[in-house]
């Protein structure tokens, strides 16, 4: 376990359904991000928050909607997805951005989803 | 701005050989260096880091990396591979200060691939 825990490790679903992804850290980290990974592409972030505050948004589809209610939690709630967002999807936390990034990103093992 | 280019999408390897992943960067400003290590249907795990001092670093698993500031450039190497390590690295940088710092930026990777 990395301190970074991500619920669930694998999700199926219709075009659709509705669901949400969980991540969870007790890092003391108050920087979260969302990474999509697709086979054979680069990482591609998503979102990233920064004490609760969402500080970027790389022009993601509005079928993803990240929320992070607190700096330990954070979900992405996804709706109408297509195929093509079959993906690993990771989350991330470090110390805040602006800080001094001394430890890195602590990743989750990701949650791996696959649009029917 | 900040950019990492890992020079090689794969690389296959036998057993018990010796392997580098190059990896070389570009900034404007003093830098933090990673490795993260992701195998199959996980999360990226850190490997090792250059944050000042000694240009050699060790890390986790026999790994070691050289920093090069004149020719930008982090090099990952190990003196023997064993099968175990078959896995996706990547290259990461992020600036010490400013507003970008904190900010991790990621290579598009590296697929290793030790045969027996």
């Amino acid at each position: 376990e990395t301190g970074v825990t991500q619920t669930p490790r694998h999700l199926v679903m219709g075009m659709t359904n509705k669901k949400s992804l969980k991540c969870e850290q007790h890092l003391g980290h108050n920087a979260m991000y969302w990474y999509k990974q697709s086979a054979k592409k680069p990482l591609e972030l998503m979102f990233v928050y920064n004490f609760k505050e969402q500080t970027e948004n790389n022009s993601v589809p509005s079928r993803f909607s990240p929320e992070c209610p607190n700096s330990s939690h954070l979900f992405l709630h996804l709706h109408t997805l297509q195929p093509e967002d079959s993906a690993l999807y990771l989350c991330a936390s470090s110390q805040a951005r602006g800080a001094d990034l001394n430890y890195g990103y602590t990743f989750g093992s990701g949650t791996r989803l696959t649009v029917v | 701005a900040q950019s990492v280019t890992q020079l090689d999408s794969q690389v296959p390897v036998f057993e018990e050989a010796p392997v580098e992943l190059r990896c070389n960067y570009s900034s404007s400003v003093s830098v933090y260096l990673f490795w993260y290590v992701q195998y199959p249907n996980q999360g990226l795990q850190l490997l090792l880091k250059y944050l000042s001092g000694s240009t050699l670093v060790k890390g986790i698993n026999g790994f070691e990396a050289e920093f090069n500031k004149s020719q930008t450039s982090f090099h990952l190497r190990k003196p023997s591979v064993h099968i175990s390590d078959t896995a996706e690295y990547f290259c990461a940088v992020s600036d010490k200060y400013g507003d970008q710092g904190g900010k991790l930026i990621f290579g598009q990777g590296t697929e290793l691939s030790v045969k027996p």
